[in-house]
């Protein structure tokens, strides 16, 4: 079955520093990889997407890499800032036999930036 | 990037009546849509997909009478929940994809029933 585990579930930091959100599955083979910000009472918008043959994409503060052998994709978020206090969630997309993509989901981590 | 538009973003009814929520895709032809329901704190439920022109997929225990889905175009999904009761508050979240891109989402609607 496939399975998407995120750690920890939840993160308290302060402003400015840094932080990294893992995410452990088992999903394969699959198409690609999103890690997502979620704030309270949103849409998730997608941060960075990765296809399963790269290790690494930044997008400005945010860094996802990606390891194959260990199974495993973390979120880096450098600099924090208080707009980051969002849910953070990874998501793998695996191609249906109809053609689209179909997701599995982590539960997401919740992170909380203090001043 | 593709945009997706749903409406409204919230929506307070009376229990007993039908709601209905619209997903569109601005700038893209999504071929699937999917309909998720979120509660506080929880990950995203997928509850149907639906491509255009066909009867929705429902998952497990969701029941396809009580959330009805129209796939009627390439640009519009709508997600109508019938003879609402208190239970069925929630955030309904929708995403949309084409051929090529997977998984746009809408901001959401926040459902409440009283």
């Amino acid at each position: 079955k496939n399975q998407v585990e995120q750690s920890p579930q939840s993160l308290i930091i302060l402003e400015g520093k840094n932080c990294t959100l893992q995410c452990n599955y088992t999903v394969s083979p699959f198409s690609n990889l999103r890690w997502y910000k979620q704030d309270t009472g949103r849409g998730p918008v997608s941060l960075t997407i990765m296809t399963f043959s790269e290790n690494t994409k930044s997008n400005g503060r945010y860094t996802a890499t990606l390891d194959a052998d260990t199974k495993q994709s973390s979120l880096h978020i450098t600099a924090s800032q208080l707009s980051d206090s969002a849910s953070y969630i990874c998501v793998f997309f695996q191609r249906g036999s109809g053609g689209s993509y179909i997701p599995t989901f982590g539960r997401g981590t919740s992170l909380i930036v203090h001043p | 990037g593709a945009v997706v538009s749903q409406h409204p973003s919230w929506v307070i009814c009376k229990s007993g009546t039908s709601v209905k929520i619209e997903c569109r895709s601005l700038d893209f032809q999504a071929t699937t849509m999917f309909w998720y329901r979120q509660f506080p704190k929880q990950s995203l439920m997928l509850m149907a997909t639906s491509n255009e022109g066909s009867k929705a997929t429902y998952e497990q225990g969701v029941e396809k009478d009580k959330f009805l889905i129209n796939h009627a175009s390439l640009t519009l999904s709508t997600l109508t929940v019938t003879s609402a009761h208190p239970e069925d508050s929630s955030f309904y979240i929708c995403s949309a994809e084409d051929s090529y891109t997977e998984a746009f989402f809408g901001q959401g609607t926040r459902l409440t029933v009283v």
